[in-house]
């Protein structure tokens, strides 16, 4: 999987969009840029995934570059159960023992009131 | 969020106990994993079954003994543990085949080895 990088830490406003970066220069073709968080003492929340074209859900959306070489995780409202980290990853979405996530440190969104 | 449900939530054990974590998924998926998450540090793959069969087994120490009785349930062993085993163990499922390969993890059991 290629390696991604993200700011360790990072704050913003309740109510306020929070933009998370995320660069993966080193990305190949068939791989997919994938977003989890970790609420403090829980575990990983799958938030959204995308190959090329910006995505969104309910959760959020996501903005990749054209080059694919980085990518922004948009929270549009934050709220304080937004804080926590998140992780940014690549790889390719395969089945059985392939599936498996490595994840980095991640970065830690931290929503001021 | 109940599709993956992990018991119990927190376990206090001596070295010279044994002890089992359960997890359950109720999503209908047939590849389930264990992680472990040490105090700031990433978290670290443990084991991934597929289809009830274990396919990848990360280093992880013989005091750690998985076990997979159907797809639905995951099992983690425990004997002999180390105080440095002492961390979140995160259970997580996700469909084996389709386009849809995101994992869902269940809350974690938080494990502290005396």
């Amino acid at each position: 999987d290629a390696k991604t990088t993200q700011p360790p830490s990072m704050d913003c406003a309740e109510g306020r969009a929070a933009n998370l970066p995320c660069n993966h220069s080193t990305i190949s073709g068939n791989e997919y840029v994938y977003w989890y968080r970790q609420i403090h003492s829980q575990g990983p929340q799958y938030i959204i995934h995308g190959l090329k074209n910006n995505e969104t859900n309910e959760m959020a959306s996501l903005i990749i570059t054209e080059d694919r070489k980085s990518s922004t995780l948009i929270l549009p409202h934050a709220t304080l159960r937004d804080t926590a980290v998140y992780y940014c990853i690549v790889r390719v979405p395969e089945s059985g023992a392939n599936s498996k996530l490595t994840f980095g440190k991640g970065i830690t969104l931290s929503v001021r009131p | 969020e109940t599709g993956v449900t992990q018991t119990p939530r927190h376990l206090v054990m001596g070295m010279t106990n044994k002890k089992s974590l359960k997890c359950e998924q109720h999503l209908g998926h047939n590849a389930m994993y264990w992680y472990k998450q040490s105090a700031k540090k990433p978290l670290e793959l443990m084991f991934v079954y597929s289809l009830e069969e274990r396919v990848e087994n990360n280093s992880v120490p013989s005091r750690f003994s998985p076990e997979c009785p159907n797809s639905s349930h995951l099992f983690l062993h425990l004997h002999t543990l180390q105080p440095e085993d002492s961390a979140l163990y995160l259970c997580a499922s996700s469909h084996q085949q389709g386009l849809n390969y995101e994992q869902y993890f269940g809350p974690g059991t938080r494990l502290t080895v005396t």
